[in-house]
């Protein structure tokens, strides 16, 4: 059984940087998925930060791709997030995902517990 | 971007009652791209759906998708107790950036 445990700061200065890790168990890091971070908050619901392959590659929401850098260390087999210059509007849920695409059908299929982080001014 | 407009913003029903939700997208999705979840207050996510009608492991039958383009649909065919939640569409595969509905609460009438 796949499991995502996270960990990282829940409150975070405005204008600092966000740093969220997530770590997996049960299963391989190098294996055939994306890992993704998710938020989710009141006013935008659930949106999707950006994903990360074993290889190193990676993809990002174009809303957010100036700020974010999503990172992989195979070796501590966890994923990592950080997002800079925060403000009031990035104060959500954070979320590690694992993407599924076994037999052509795509998901989300494994989460972690979720980190509420608040930017305090 | 592949937005995701789910109706209706809430749906009220008691134990037993049919859930229909609809997901309707502004371009077209793949069909093996569309999945469905299910969130309760303080839970993560929850896989039920992928590929628009394939049930993730362990859950019940009385959860059916079904849709094609830019039209799909999660049935709940009898609610349980349990399943008074929100549920969110998304689309995974299709076009970057992955994208999610804004949801729908099933909420006990």
């Amino acid at each position: 059984q796949v499991q995502l445990q996270q960990s990282g700061p829940g409150l975070v200065k405005a204008s600092g940087t966000l740093s969220l890790t997530c770590a997996v168990s049960g299963g391989s890091i190098s294996s055939s998925n994306w890992w993704s971070w998710v938020r989710h908050s009141p006013g935008k619901g659930l949106e999707w930060i950006g994903e990360v392959y074993h290889s190193g590659g990676t993809n990002y929401n174009p809303s957010l791709k100036s700020r974010v850098t999503i990172s992989i260390d195979k070796s501590k087999s966890q994923i990592s997030l950080k997002l800079t210059s925060i403000t009031a509007a990035d104060t959500a849920i954070y979320y590690c995902a694992r993407g599924d695409y076994s037999d052509n059908y795509w998901g989300f299929d494994y989460w972690g517990q979720g980190t509420l982080v608040t930017v305090s001014s | 971007e592949i937005v995701l407009t789910q109706s209706p913003g809430t749906l009220s029903l008691s134990p037993g009652e049919r859930a229909t939700l609809s997901c309707r997208a502004n371009k077209t999705v793949l069909y093996h791209h569309l999945a469905w979840y299910q969130q309760k207050p303080g839970q993560a996510p929850r896989l039920l759906i992928s590929g628009a009608s394939r049930r993730a492991t362990g859950i019940p039958d009385r959860f059916s998708g079904s849709g094609s383009g830019t039209d799909f649909t999660l049935t709940i065919s009898r609610l349980e107790p349990e399943d008074f939640a929100v549920y969110y569409c998304q689309q995974y595969g299709s076009l970057l950036p992955w994208t999610f509905g804004q949801g729908t609460k099933v909420e006990i009438k």
